[in-house]
């Protein structure tokens, strides 16, 4: 059954540094998203990607974060200088372009983002 | 806004145990999707169901039914005969539906603990 992956699983960097996490979505997926989870608490939107530009993003995806899909296959969440309050689980999750089955999001493994 | 509210924290019951989880949800759209997500203690998300707000019907798919119930906004996921394989944070959450193709953001809840004891 096809999956998201995302490398790293887990990723130690000090403060101040880029980090760049990466996903695989699904293969006959158009539409991406990322997720975030502080240790302990809900899950919460970043943003959303669809014909390589953002579709959707909250509150929490400021300027300090960008996405990008380089490639056919690959979809990235860049933080250009993190922060202690980065720290957190990041999932990445796709889903199909149209239909009830686009609103069925289908998450990856998670990247547990440490900040020293 | 959308907000979804899971009153409990964390429950725990003995194996075989039946046990619910609830979920309340609240939105200004007439059509919206809900569904239930399961993180097992390896940290993924695994989709388990999505319902749409027209549907009211109640689904089983083996030990796991949920009752969906517009009239109190909730969506209720029961296990029946618990195993300790369903030890895991259980999530709700609540999508908007739009008429095109458009961007879905997922608003969760903030997760039910559940553990089941041997």
């Amino acid at each position: 059954e096809p999956e998201v992956t995302q490398t790293p699983s887990h990723q130690v960097t000090q403060m101040g540094q880029e980090v760049i996490l990466r996903c695989v979505p699904i293969s006959n997926h158009l539409y991406f998203y990322w997720y975030r989870q502080i240790l302990g608490q809900k899950v919460e939107f970043l943003v959303s990607f669809y014909n390589n530009e953002i579709s959707e993003k909250s509150e929490i995806f400021d300027d300090q974060f960008s996405v990008e899909r380089p490639d056919g296959s690959n979809f990235t969440l860049k933080i250009r200088s993190t922060k202690l309050e980065d720290s957190a689980m990041y999932f990445c999750a796709s889903s199909v372009w149209a239909g009830e089955k686009s609103y069925e999001q289908y998450f990856g493994p998670g990247t547990r983002l440490t900040v020293t | 806004a959308q907000k979804v509210t899971q009153a409990q924290t964390e429950i725990s019951v003995v194996e075989k145990e039946d046990v619910t989880l609830d979920c309340v949800y609240e939105t200004r759209d007439t059509t919206y999707y809900l569904f239930w997500y399961k993180q097992p203690p390896s940290g993924e998300l695994v989709f388990l169901i999505r319902r749409n707000s027209f549907d009211e019907q109640n689904e089983i798919s083996g030990r796991y039914s949920w009752n969906f119930q517009k009239s109190t906004s909730s969506f209720n996921f029961t296990i029946t005969a618990s195993q300790v394989v369903d030890s895991a944070v259980y999530f709700c959450a609540l999508i908007r539906a739009y008429s095109g193709a458009g961007s879905y953001q997922l608003t969760f809840g903030k997760g039910t603990k559940l553990s089941v004891i041997p």
